[in-house]
């Protein structure tokens, strides 16, 4: 079973700054990839990254993701007031699990 | 635009199944992929298992035991069933789904479901 480790637990940045998260599985495979999503409180996720670097539609271009194998990152170039949430991370295959998230807040 | 919305009872007593089912409206449910996820409060979120448009199924080995995933294609519903539940199976259940796996491109709304007596 692929664990997807997420790093920091929290980032403390202010708007303006820029956010780099980390995704990281505990091995690789010919499936190996990730999708990113944003969760703000009492709301569903919502998909921000698919196929480690391709925006979903809307999402805006401050929002960028890389990495291949087994490194992933997501990064918010300046971060706007709206960006404040969780963001987690979920492996492709047929076991899709997440990552246990990053929490991005306002410092 | 493809919705889900989940039903079903808010409550369940500790040993019992919860069930719960999901309306896909906008989009036929033959189309797509679905799954179901979970958030206990305050914490992650956790793939409990997911229904392929074959009908085939996976599901998270950690609840494989007790999970069942289904698709009513004249409703146009899938639900989730999750036997002899406890406390530690309070969440929020999301319905989920899109053209692929992974990513999830729609999401319902997620009641939270309590485990108690």
């Amino acid at each position: 079973e692929v664990v997807l480790t997420q790093s920091p637990g929290t980032l403390s940045l202010s708007p303006g700054e820029r956010a780099t998260l980390s995704c990281r599985a505990s091995q690789s495979d010919s499936s190996s990839s990730v999708a990113w999503y944003q969760q703000k409180p009492g709301q569903a996720p919502r998909l921000l990254i698919y196929a480690a670097s391709s925006r979903a539609i809307g999402i805006p271009d401050r929002f960028s993701g890389s990495g291949s194998g087994t490194d992933f990152t997501l990064t918010i170039s300046r971060l706007e007031p709206e960006d404040f949430a969780v963001y987690y991370c979920q492996q492709y295959g047929s076991s899709p699990t997440f990552g246990q998230g990053t929490k991005v807040e306002i410092k | 635009q493809v919705r889900l919305q989940e039903s079903g009872p808010r409550l369940v007593k500790p040993s019992e199944t919860l069930s719960l089912t999901c309306t896909v409206s906008g989009g036929s449910i033959n189309s797509y992929h679905w799954s179901w996820i979970r958030q206990p409060p305050g914490k992650g979120l956790e793939w409990i298992g997911h229904i392929y448009r074959s009908g085939s199924t996976n599901y998270n080995p950690s609840l494989k035991s007790r999970v069942t995933i289904s698709v009513d294609t004249s409703k146009n519903q899938f639900s989730l069933k999750l036997s002899s539940v406890t406390a530690a199976d309070t969440a929020v259940y999301y319905c989920a789904g899109g053209p692929s796996l992974v990513p999830i491109d729609f999401w319902g709304q997620g009641p939270l479901v309590t485990v108690s007596s």
